[in-house]
């Protein structure tokens, strides 16, 4: 059964610093991998879909990796920005159905 | 615009009085599905939808049925709401089953 994990729960980083958020999942036979972006209470926002035949996606200060094989994901946020302060979300999509597995996601706090 | 129009945002019911969330999207998206949001379990996908009159269990179907009359409508029904059913309510539709997922803005279901 595909497990998706995201480490850290919670992280909080002044204004300005790079960095990376994890999500690892168990079973390595994926369509793709998608971030999502959550602010309290609200829906879903897509950031970035990778495939799982690409290694990354870019997206303005975002970048998504995908290494299918160690069956991890990296998002990376550069210059980060008070506005980027939500919790983000990774999924894994499994099979034909389209489920998404979901991870706890990580709750990003940047100080300004 | 491209989007999931969730209606209602917020309901308040009573136990056992039936209850319905529309779901609709415009992209002439095939699969759609329902996912229920609970501190501590993540998102769970509870229904999902193929194409139009293709419908299937997700991992958490119990007390909720679902419609796919027409292709842009996907309808959630409660038809003996529980206080167990409190939750928050997303709709996801995607042009195929190994595309990414657009999200709708949710439901917050509130039974008392």
């Amino acid at each position: 059964k595909q497990e998706v994990t995201q480490i850290p729960a919670a992280l909080s980083v002044p204004e300005g610093e790079n960095l990376v958020l994890n999500c690892s999942f168990t079973d390595s036979a994926i369509y793709n991998l998608q971030w999502f972006r959550q602010d309290p209470g609200k829906g879903l926002t897509s950031l970035l879909l990778i495939q799982s035949s690409q290694r990354e996606q870019t997206s303005g200060r975002l970048n998504a990796s995908l290494d299918k094989s160690s069956g991890r994901s990296t998002l990376y946020i550069a210059a980060s920005q008070p506005g980027d302060s939500a919790t983000y979300l990774c999924a894994v999509n499994e099979s034909n159905t389209g489920k998404l597995i979901f991870g706890q996601g990580t709750t990003l706090q940047v100080k300004p | 615009e491209a989007q999931v129009t969730q209606n209602p945002r917020y309901l308040i019911t009573v136990t056992g009085k039936k209850l319905t969330v529309t779901c609709s999207q415009n992209m002439n998206h095939e699969y759609m599905s329902w996912y229920r949001q609970d501190p501590g379990l993540g998102l769970r996908q509870i229904y999902y939808s193929m194409n139009v009159e293709v419908t299937d269990k997700g991992d958490v179907p119990e007390g909720y049925k679902v419609s796919r009359k027409e292709k842009r409508n996907f309808p959630l029904i409660l038809e003996s709401p529980s206080p167990n059913q409190t939750s928050l309510y997303f709709c996801a539709s995607s042009f195929s089953g190994n595309r990414g997922y657009t999200f709708g803005s949710g439901t917050r279901l509130t039974v008392v």
